[in-house]
């Protein structure tokens, strides 16, 4: 149980495109989400917080202009990099909490973005 | 400030030689304790959540402890299949319960 989907794995794309990547809760309904950044050999890096049917909350530093996302239902929840640049390369993981569990975090496989 | 430290930063295993990981921590109001396990290029695995001082779990070869200031996970006769990065996260009772994570030990077993 407790299984997190994001897709797609690994991207690559052209500077100045925008990218979506989604994060799925398999088998348990999250009300929220969170995505990471993960720099080589890093901790991770929380970006935002994504409430379903509300505004995600965003980390101080993080653009949400750069970085939308939207949890538009109890299952899923996308991050789309607008406008991607070589800076925005990097591990974006994504995590969720079930809402019956109290606290735990479940999360995602990953996805390796690289922006040429 | 709510703060996680873990130690040793990386630590080399024989195999079967049991070792200890720690992780202590500053919070106020601690809601739980995480453990999770992050091989290179994947998300963090779920391992272990701990929520009050005494608390004790178990997982095959791992076994995770709680006092009020830090956390052990013990590696019991480990494999090379253990090897990987081992990180800690503590939720508090506010701040949206974000967890609060620590560097993480980067651990190797060799056969």
């Amino acid at each position: 149980g407790a299984v997190v989907s994001q897709h797609p794995s690994r991207v690559i794309c052209k500077s100045g495109t925008s990218v979506k990547i989604e994060c799925r809760s398999l088998d348990f309904q999250a009300t929220t989400m969170f995505w990471y950044r993960q720099f080589p050999k890093q901790s991770l890096m929380l970006m935002a917080t994504s409430n379903e049917g509300s505004k995600a909350t965003y980390e101080q530093g993080v653009e949400k202009d750069k970085f939308l996302i939207n949890h538009a239902s109890l299952t899923l929840s996308t991050l789309t990099v607008t406008s991607a640049h070589p800076e925005d390369s990097s591990f974006y993981i994504c995590s969720a909490r079930d809402q019956g569990a109290v606290e735990t975090q479940y999360f995602g496989p990953g996805t390796r973005l690289l922006v040429l | 400030e709510d703060q996680v430290t873990q130690s040793p930063e990386a630590l080399r295993l024989q195999e079967g030689e049991s070792s200890s990981l720690n992780c202590s921590y500053t919070v106020s109001g601690l809601r739980g304790l995480f453990w999770y396990r992050q091989d290179p290029g994947k998300g963090p695995e779920f391992l272990f959540t701990l929520y009050s001082a005494g608390e004790e779990k178990e997982k095959e070869r791992l076994k995770a402890t709680l006092t009020k200031k830090e956390s052990f996970l013990h590696i019991t006769a480990p494999k090379p299949e253990d090897s990987a990065t081992y990180l800690c996260a503590v939720s508090n009772a506010g701040n949206n319960r974000k967890l609060i994570w620590g560097l993480g030990t980067s651990l190797a077993v060799n056969p």
